[in-house]
């Protein structure tokens, strides 16, 4: 089945410095699955934070990138510059087909903590 | 706001229990998701409903889980007898279901513990 392995557990990183959770995926249906990132801020639901299509693209929201790498199946998310507010549980997720033909199963990987220090 | 909402936020069940736990997805939306959230598994799908109808269940989850859409604006998912693996987070998610990578809509999820 389809699979999505990101860093495990917990990250912490001091405020103003770079980040880079890592992500790849395995898609059993088709060759380029749509790939996101979800967030969980404290005390909320969890969120879209981006979403790429296409293969070799590049998503972007709250100063957070990530590039879709279909050569090494990789979807890693980069920040430059991590604030306090950043801290929160990040999820790679893909969307594969399901047995309607839609697009919307979403296999989600096991979430990384991600805690910014001031 | 109208998002998706859940309830109870917290459940606690002695083994054995029937448990029922709520959602109403966003008003308008046509695709119902509800998800169990452990740290070992992370994410791992339980149901999908297209307009009411059932797409998908969880294949192993059949047994002692059944989720239920009476109406485009609710959905239960039932948990009967539960065994104390069932502690999890429970999510409803829904989205409009008009496009292929449309972005999901979640609730803020249902706790279960279960003794």
């Amino acid at each position: 089945g389809d699979s999505v392995t990101q860093t495990e557990g917990q990250v912490t990183v001091s405020e103003s410095k770079s980040l880079i959770i890592n992500c790849t995926y395995s898609a059993t249906s088709i060759a380029y699955p749509n790939l996101f990132w979800y967030v969980r801020y404290p005390g909320e639901g969890l969120q879209l934070l981006l979403k790429v299509i296409t293969a070799g693209q590049k998503g972007s929201s709250r100063g957070f990138e990530a590039t879709y790498n279909k050569e090494t199946t990789s979807f890693h998310l980069q920040k430059a510059s991590v604030q306090e507010s950043d801290s929160a549980v990040y999820y790679c997720a893909l969307s594969d087909l399901m047995l309607s033909g839609s697009f919307n199963k979403l296999t989600f990987g096991a979430g990384t903590r991600l805690a910014v220090c001031p | 706001d109208a998002g998706v909402t859940q309830t109870p936020r917290h459940e606690v069940a002695e083994k054995g229990q029937t448990i029922i736990l709520k959602c109403e997805p966003v008003s308008g939306h046509n695709d119902l998701f509800w998800y169990r959230q452990t740290k070992i598994q992370g994410l791992e799908l339980l149901s999908y409903f297209r307009s009411k109808s059932l797409m998908e269940d969880g294949g192993a989850f059949k047994d002692r889980f059944k989720a239920e859409m009476l109406n485009s604006s609710f959905s239960t998912l039932k948990i009967q007898p539960t065994e104390p693996k069932d502690s999890a987070v429970y999510l409803c998610a829904s989205s409009r279901g008009l496009i292929s990578n449309e972005r999901l809509f979640f609730g803020h999820g249902t706790k279960l513990s279960v003794l």
